[in-house]
């Protein structure tokens, strides 16, 4: 069985602040994806990385996928009331249709 | 472009009874994956379904079935329901099984049973 860690698990921050979110797992994965989950809403897609030691940039966050394939990071810079949310991290492997989700941190940014 | 459209948003269930839950995929896309999201936890997969298959199954029981029709969209049923199904249920859409490059979620149906 898949399992992804998340941490830390709850992060309070005042807007300005930095912070990156981990997601770590014995297993190696064909596939890493970060959401984002608002009160009373789905999840939605952030970014997917396919690659081992692959970066990615969407605006302020940036996503690392790690060499060996197995943990993911997700930094964000000058944090905003606007990226209060739940951050899930979700990955697939091999011949496997399911993804198996974290967690989840949840990201309080304080004005 | 509509997205991921499910019905109904909340529900009132008493222990026992059964529920029918829907989806609409996204345009485009042929493929419904369902997933139950308890509070304060991440979405775990129920199942998928493709060519009106089920493809693949999570660790849950036969109380919880589904279907897909012809046009893609999607039903899950759940029977003789007990207070621990209470739930947020996400459908989520892609194009292909397994949605390498991301799924498409619904905003979900918040599931109670009492």
């Amino acid at each position: 069985t898949q399992l992804l860690e998340q941490s830390p698990q709850f992060l309070s921050i005042q807007e300005g602040e930095n912070l990156t979110v981990y997601c770590n797992s014995s297993s190696v994965f064909s596939s890493l994806q970060w959401y984002r989950q608002e009160p009373g809403e789905g999840p939605v897609l952030l970014v997917t990385v396919v690659t081992g030691g692959e970066v990615k940039k969407l605006k302020r966050l940036t996503f690392q996928f790690g060499d060996a394939r197995k943990d993911s990071s997700l930094h964000i810079t000058a944090a905003q009331p606007g990226d209060t949310g739940l951050y899930l991290c979700a990955a697939s492997g091999g011949s496997n249709y399911k993804l198996t989700f974290g967690k989840g941190t949840l990201l309080t940014v304080n004005p | 472009d509509a997205g991921v459209t499910q019905s109904p948003t909340h529900l009132i269930k008493t222990r026992g009874q059964q529920v029918t839950l829907r989806c609409s995929p996204k345009s485009g896309h042929d493929t419904v994956s369902w997933y139950q999201q308890a509070l304060g936890q991440g979405p775990q997969f129920i199942f998928q379904y493709y060519e009106e298959e089920e493809r693949q199954r999570g660790n849950f029981p036969d109380r919880f079935s589904g279907h897909q029709f012809p046009n893609y969209s999607s039903e899950l049923n759940v029977n003789a329901l007990l207070l621990g199904d209470s739930a947020l249920y996400l459908c989520a859409s892609s194009l292909g099984g397994q949605g390498a490059y991301g799924y498409t979620f619904g905003s979900g149906t918040r599931l109670t049973v009492v």
